[in-house]
């Protein structure tokens, strides 16, 4: 596709349950990140991928968050026993080299844990 | 942990008038990036400087970067209506790996 796309766009969920997020990158560019933003703040980091390595999990806030990019294409960001703190906008970018370039944002996935 | 930090968090101007919006952050970095993003989705870039430049221009975008007070600055001249948007800096952590974003700076262009 000629963006990032991720599905859903909106998710909501009962507190306790197991969600997953979907991003799929720009073609060819090997770096994948996801960002949680809540109302009011900037994108917090999360995690980013290089090819299909995580090469940084730092900013997963705990253990029930987990990321995997099997083929460096396709991500899945997953979230067990959801929380009403997790409720937030997931978003999802790409970029042909890390840090030193352009981020490419999808239009993010607003998930709601009632 | 974010690395940059946006003031003011919230600017109000009229159409025309110049809008200046700054950027502190913590460390070394080789590039620092500012964003637009609109209604609360997708982030869409403006402009990237690099640690060895000084001033950079697109259009009517205007970023310095000073790397001795690690800070950055985005002019917006003659705005309009449509610039109305969050505003994030962006920097990499040195390593050209991780992108880290600042709370942002709310713009309000009136007609």
């Amino acid at each position: 596709g000629a963006g990032v796309s991720q599905t859903p766009s909106n998710k909501v969920t009962e507190k306790g349950k197991y969600v997953e997020l979907r991003c799929d990158p720009i073609s060819g560019h090997t770096a994948l990140y996801w960002y949680r933003q809540s109302l009011g703040q900037g994108p917090e980091f999360l995690i980013y991928f290089q090819g299909t390595g995580a090469a940084d999990d730092s900013g997963l806030p705990n253990d029930r968050f987990f990321a995997v990019r099997p083929e460096g294409s396709v991500s899945t960001l997953k979230i067990q026993r959801t929380e009403r703190g997790d409720s937030a906008v997931y978003l999802c970018a790409s970029s042909l080299g890390g840090g030193s370039t352009e981020a490419f944002f999808g239009q993010g996935t607003r998930l709601t844990v009632v | 942990s974010q690395q940059g930090e946006e003031d003011p968090q919230a600017l109000s101007i009229q159409e025309g008038e110049n809008a200046t919006m700054n950027c502190s952050y913590k460390t070394s970095i080789n590039n620092l990036q500012w964003y637009r993003q609109n209604s609360g989705r997708g982030l869409v870039h403006l402009i990237l400087i690099r640690s060895n430049e000084r001033e950079k221009h697109s259009g009517r975008l205007r970023v310095t970067l000073d790397t001795s007070k690690k800070s950055s600055s985005l002019l917006i001249t003659a705005s309009r209506a449509a610039d109305t948007a969050s505003y994030f800096c962006a920097t990499d952590d040195g390593g050209y790996n991780k992108l880290i974003f600042g709370a942002g700076t709310r713009l309000a262009v009136h007609p």
